[in-house]
């Protein structure tokens, strides 16, 4: 079965800083993978997705970036956080075994910058 | 483009109350539909699913039926427990696999 890892689970980041946020996806290959946000009190996002190594589609724009090097890892980064960055960090990817199953998604990091 | 709305929360209830959680959609074609749950510190989980119309997703007591005529996927469970309280997304997926999600309705259930 898909498991997605992410990693770390919480970080603390002042403003300013670089950040890279790892996921990496088991038990499948040549997946989409897919980054997603979920401010405070408000619901997901779609930040980026990918459709394979190398290739990054950027669904609004901002202060973060992202980068797929190996089938199964999929990188979000940032050179100087925001404020406005802090939020809780979701990767997924399709769940596809006879249909549509919707995402698995990772446990998520929890990113607060101060 | 595809959308999904949702009832806006927070929605509270005591104990065994009757759930509703309103799902409505927009999208061409035939989309698949999608229940999440996220409980509080965690990511999301698969709840239940609707592939086509008139087909009802079951899991954990909570059903949702895929209704095409009036385009939604509202989501029920006859008698809610503490244990249940969490955000629900109602999702639903169409041809480019992209997953389009509502915007969450937080579940408060008071003992």
């Amino acid at each position: 079965s898909q498991t997605i890892h992410q990693w770390p689970a919480t970080l603390v980041q002042p403003v300013g800083s670089p950040l890279s946020l790892e996921c990496t996806v088991e038990g499948t290959s040549n997946p989409n993978l897919y980054w997603y946000r979920q401010a405070a009190g408000r619901g997901l996002q779609l930040l980026f997705y990918s459709v394979g190594i190398g290739q990054i589609s950027s669904e609004v724009p901002q202060n973060l970036s992202a980068s797929r090097p190996q089938d199964r890892q999929f990188i979000l980064s940032s050179k100087k956080l925001l404020l406005s960055d802090s939020g809780f960090y979701l990767c997924a990817c399709p769940r596809t075994f006879s249909g549509p199953y919707g995402y698995t998604f990772g446990s998520g990091t929890r990113l607060t910058v101060v | 483009g595809d959308s999904v709305t949702q009832m806006e929360g927070p929605v509270t209830l005591s104990e065994e109350a009757f759930l509703t959680i309103n799902c409505t959609y927009t999208a061409t074609g035939y989309p698949s539909l999608f229940w999440y749950v996220q409980y509080p510190g965690e990511g999301l989980q698969l709840l239940l699913k609707a592939t086509k119309a008139d087909d009802k997703g079951s899991n954990k007591g909570f059903e949702a039926t895929y209704r095409k005529e009036t385009t939604s996927f509202h989501l029920e469970k006859g008698s809610v427990q503490v244990s249940d309280s969490a955000v629900y997304f109602c999702a639903l997926m169409n041809a480019g696999n992209m997953l389009t999600f509502g915007g969450g309705t937080r579940l408060m259930v008071k003992p």
